[in-house]
């Protein structure tokens, strides 16, 4: 079955930079792109980015573009977030999904999530 | 493109329906709309997508529809665990965006 696993959370220093991870199974990797999406607690989904099946293609939410960079490894089947200089505002869960497609399309199947706090 | 959801809060019981409104300040190239069930300390779930078509596995009372700038997602019969947040995303147009969500509960 479908299997996403993300990691790469904790706790990080506002200014400072952490790459998540998120190692996809179950499915061929390579046909599908890949989303990140973030919950800060207590709130609403927050869609961040996805990334196309081949890593050519890249898009990014307005509020994260320049600061977030989504990419991927297909020979290890795990997409990556790289998040630099990071805030407060930035405490979040952070989802991985896989698109139902290459990419562009709707996410139809969603890791657990990765806890990241922001906090001196 | 800015969701918007109504009401933010359904406070329903079980056998009744549940009517959740999703409004887009402008169109993204209709139906490209999907609905997610989120329960807490849980990943979301899909629910419907292409505004009006089912998920794998989710049962015959939800129902989706809309088009253009309106959209609604129907739960005819509530049961016990149709309780939780709803999240609608339209993905026509990038950025893609979700609506702040509609809780439904007892």
């Amino acid at each position: 079955q479908v299997q996403l696993v993300e990691s790469g959370g904790g706790v990080v220093q506002p200014g400072r930079s952490l790459r998540l991870s998120c190692e996809a199974s179950g499915f061929t990797f390579n046909g599908y792109g890949m989303h990140w999406v973030r919950q800060a607690p207590g709130r609403g989904l927050e869609w961040l980015a996805v990334i196309s099946h081949d890593g050519r293609r890249q898009f990014y939410a307005d509020s994260v573009k320049g600061r977030l960079t989504i990419s991927r490894d297909n020979s290890r089947n795990t997409v990556f977030l790289q998040m630099n200089t990071l805030t407060a505002e930035d405490t979040a869960v952070y989802y991985c999904a896989r698109d139902v497609g290459r990419a562009w399309n709707y996410a139809d199947q969603w890791g657990q999530g990765t806890l990241v706090t922001v906090s001196t | 493109i800015v969701l918007t959801q109504s009401p933010g809060t359904l406070s329903l019981s079980p056998g009744e329906r549940a009517t959740l409104s999703c409004r887009a300040s402008q169109g993204f190239g209709s139906p490209f709309l999907a609905w997610y069930q989120q329960k807490p300390g849980q990943a979301p779930r899909l629910l419907m997508y292409d505004a009006s078509a089912r998920a794998t596995g989710i049962p015959d009372r939800f129902s989706g529809s809309g088009s253009g700038t309106d959209y609604t997602l129907s739960i005819s019969r509530l049961e016990p665990e149709d309780f939780a947040v709803y999240y609608c995303l339209q993905y026509g147009s990038t950025p893609f965006t979700f609506g702040p969500g509609t809780k439904v509960d007892l």
